[in-house]
């Protein structure tokens, strides 16, 4: 069965203190890794989407890497900014595409 | 930056009574879905439209729900008689084509059934 798993489910870190957040999948025929970032009562705002393993993308603090089995989201420095939670999504093959969510890291930055 | 919008932001219904969602889909995209979150659980997919049809259902998306594109920019979900259950944040998503797979999000509807 097509599923995601991300972990930790929350993560705690003082500003400036780098970490990884993780995401698991299994699907057949990966047509896509997508990492979104969610905050409280907000619809996920589109971060980053990865193809294929030993692909990378960053933008700003974030960066995100991708193997044959799973995918990283790395924060260095982080910010109070920062804090959110982080969703992982794959798209199950077939006609629609429609996305599979894990259920999310949530993200606190402390000053 | 072009976006996906939803209306109204928050909805508070009685449960038995008629809701209809609304979602303006980025410009030019064809691939629309709603997907719906209830708090503290993930993102769940509930439909995906194209081409003017109804394309994948979720088991969630029973009798109670349908979907309609009215026009050529607004993307409508009607729940027609409305359960505690249903009450959640809904979200629309688009998708430009057949070999783009990136979904970009609304900012959804809290919908409260009291």
């Amino acid at each position: 069965e097509d599923q995601v798993t991300q972990s930790p489910e929350a993560l705690r870190l003082q500003e400036g203190e780098s970490s990884s957040l993780n995401c698991s999948y299994t699907v057949s025929g990966l047509r896509g890794l997508f990492w979104y970032r969610q905050d409280p009562g907000k619809g996920p705002e589109f971060l980053f989407t990865l193809y294929s393993a030993g692909e990378e993308k960053e933008k700003e603090r974030l960066k995100a890497t991708l193997t044959k089995k799973e995918s990283f989201l790395h924060i260095t420095a982080p910010k109070p900014e920062d804090s959110a939670t982080y969703l992982c999504a794959v798209p199950r093959p077939g006609a629609t595409n429609k996305l599979i969510f894990g259920t999310g890291t949530l993200l606190a930055v402390q000053p | 930056e072009p976006e996906v919008t939803q209306t109204p932001s928050h909805q508070v219904t009685q449960m038995g009574q008629e809701v209809i969602l609304r979602c303006v889909p980025i410009s030019n995209h064809l691939y629309f879905y709603w997907y719906r979150q209830i708090l503290g659980q993930k993102v769940e997919f509930l439909v995906s439209f194209y081409n003017n049809e109804i394309s994948e259902k979720s088991e969630i998306f029973d009798d109670q729900f349908s979907v309609e594109r009215p026009d050529g920019s607004n993307f409508t979900l009607k729940i027609r008689s409305t359960k505690l259950e249903d009450s959640a944040m809904y979200f629309c998503a688009s998708r430009g084509g057949r070999a783009t797979y990136e979904q970009y999000f609304g900012p959804g509807t809290r919908l409260t059934v009291t």
